[in-house]
């Protein structure tokens, strides 16, 4: 079985710049998380998708941040304009349904300068 | 709002020794699943708890739930070089909220 698919695995830019990120979560999986992960910290939940919908995105900065997930398949996370605080690396997850297991990406190291 | 948080946050053991980490939430929690995340990976899934005083075992490690459903500890029993990693729990309030709060982590080095 496939893992969940993410791109590019590193991203370098300047503050002000815009950023997007893509997820292609496990098939078959209903739920998909986008996590922001700060060096030396677990991860924080940015949102949270039940197929099409969003379930939770109350720690999404929305002045910057915006995530879609069009057909309840992959997903997209934008950043724009990007800051020097939003260098992280950026996992997406996924899981059959609600409170079941999540099975994480390889990530994506984004670099703010 | 709901937090999670973990000690030690670091622990260095000699290869053999046993190793502990505790997870603390601020609210009584629905279930508690544990993660580990290798240098440079990302996290795995290692097991989730559901139900009150629950202990659960994997091999050389055992995961427990407390009474109240507030703490969970996870117990490796003879740690090996392949043990190393940051091991994070992971807490969903049992107020509704379907979002899985995570601990800082407990880094675990292995000297062999």
């Amino acid at each position: 079985e496939a893992g969940v698919a993410q791109s590019p695995r590193y991203k370098i830019i300047e503050k002000r710049q815009s950023v997007a990120f893509w997820c292609n979560p496990i098939s078959g999986h209903a739920t998909l998380y986008w996590y922001q992960q700060i060096l030396g910290q677990g991860p924080k939940l940015l949102i949270q998708f039940q197929n099409n919908g969003v379930v939770d995105d109350s720690q999404l900065p929305k002045d910057r941040f915006s995530a879609e997930r069009l057909k309840g398949v992959d997903s997209t996370l934008k950043i724009q304009p990007a800051k020097l605080e939003d260098s992280a690396v950026y996992l997406c997850a996924s899981s059959l349904d609600l409170r079941y297991e999540q099975f994480f990406g390889p990530g994506t190291r984004l670099t703010v300068l | 709002g709901q937090q999670v948080m973990q000690i030690p946050q670091y622990q260095h053991v000699q290869e053999g020794e046993d190793f502990t980490t505790y997870c603390n939430s601020s609210t009584t929690l629905s279930n508690i699943q544990w993660y580990k995340q290798r240098p440079g990976g990302h996290p795995v899934f290692l097991i989730q708890l559901v139900k009150s005083g629950e202990v659960k075992k994997q091999k050389r490690l055992t995961f427990q739930f407390g009474e109240a459903k507030k703490n969970s500890s996870l117990h490796i029993t003879a740690t090996q070089t392949t043990d190393v990693g940051t091991y994070f729990c992971a807490g969903r309030d049992q107020g509704g909220s379907e979002k899985l709060v995570f601990g800082k982590g407990t880094k675990l080095t292995v000297n062999p």
